[in-house]
């Protein structure tokens, strides 16, 4: 069955850190990988990847798609508290149904 | 550009009761998707429709899960009869139709407590 898998499951970190956040895939199939941010609410949209070794770019938000290895990493620079969310990771099939993972828990401590 | 309309937002039910959800599309979403959030988890893919037909619904419990799209704009969700592990945050996306490239939005969600 295919799936996605985000690691780490949660992160503690200090205001100014750097974090790298992990999504792998196992799909027969592929057409979009996407990022988005869950904080006490629905899910808001931070980046769509479709081609493999092209970095997306927003303020201190980063995420490149490495389709030869089936993964995704979203970093994000200097944190500020403001970045404690749940971050999600999904991916389009031909279909267009979106499979996500169960998303990396992000805590910025003052 | 109005988003993605849920209600109601939250929901207190005991179980074996029955409950409806319903969503309204950004206007000229073709795709409405049903998603199922269970707390600590990732949205998980109920129902999916393209206009009034459904595209996938391989996870939709349905012995006891229903949805609708009749005229092809607003869904709604239906459990009948609810259990205790119904209890979450069941969200509706709606994208524009066709191939990929385009991302969903999402409404606010409702949060269903199951007693």
């Amino acid at each position: 069955e295919d799936k996605v898998v985000q690691s780490p499951l949660s992160l503690v970190v200090h205001e100014g850190d750097t974090v790298t956040l992990n999504c792998s895939y196992e799909v027969t199939n592929f057409r979009s990988l996407l990022w988005y941010k869950q904080e006490k609410k629905a899910p808001t949209f931070l980046f769509m990847l479709t081609s493999s070794g092209i970095e997306k770019k927003s303020g201190r938000l980063s995420s490149i798609l490495d389709k030869k290895e089936l993964f995704s990493i979203l970093n994000i620079t200097a944190t500020q508290t403001g970045d404690s969310a749940v971050y999600l990771c999904a991916v389009e099939f031909p279909g267009n149904q979106f499979y996500f993972g169960t998303g990396t828990s992000l805590t910025v401590i003052p | 550009e109005a988003g993605v309309a849920q209600s109601p937002r939250y929901k207190i039910i005991e179980k074996r009761q029955s409950v409806a959800f319903w969503c309204n599309p950004i206007s000229g979403h073709a795709t409405l998707y049903w998603y199922q959030q269970i707390l600590g988890q990732g949205p998980k893919l109920l129902i999916q429709f393209q206009n009034n037909g459904v595209v996938d619904d391989s996870q939709l419990p349905k012995d006891r899960f229903s949805a609708e799209r009749l005229k092809g704009v607003d869904s709604t969700l239906k459990i009948q009869p609810a259990k205790l592990e119904d209890s979450a945050v069941y969200l509706c996306a709606s994208r524009v139709a066709g191939a990929g490239g385009n991302e969903q939005f999402f409404g606010p969600g409702t949060r269903l407590t199951v007693l």
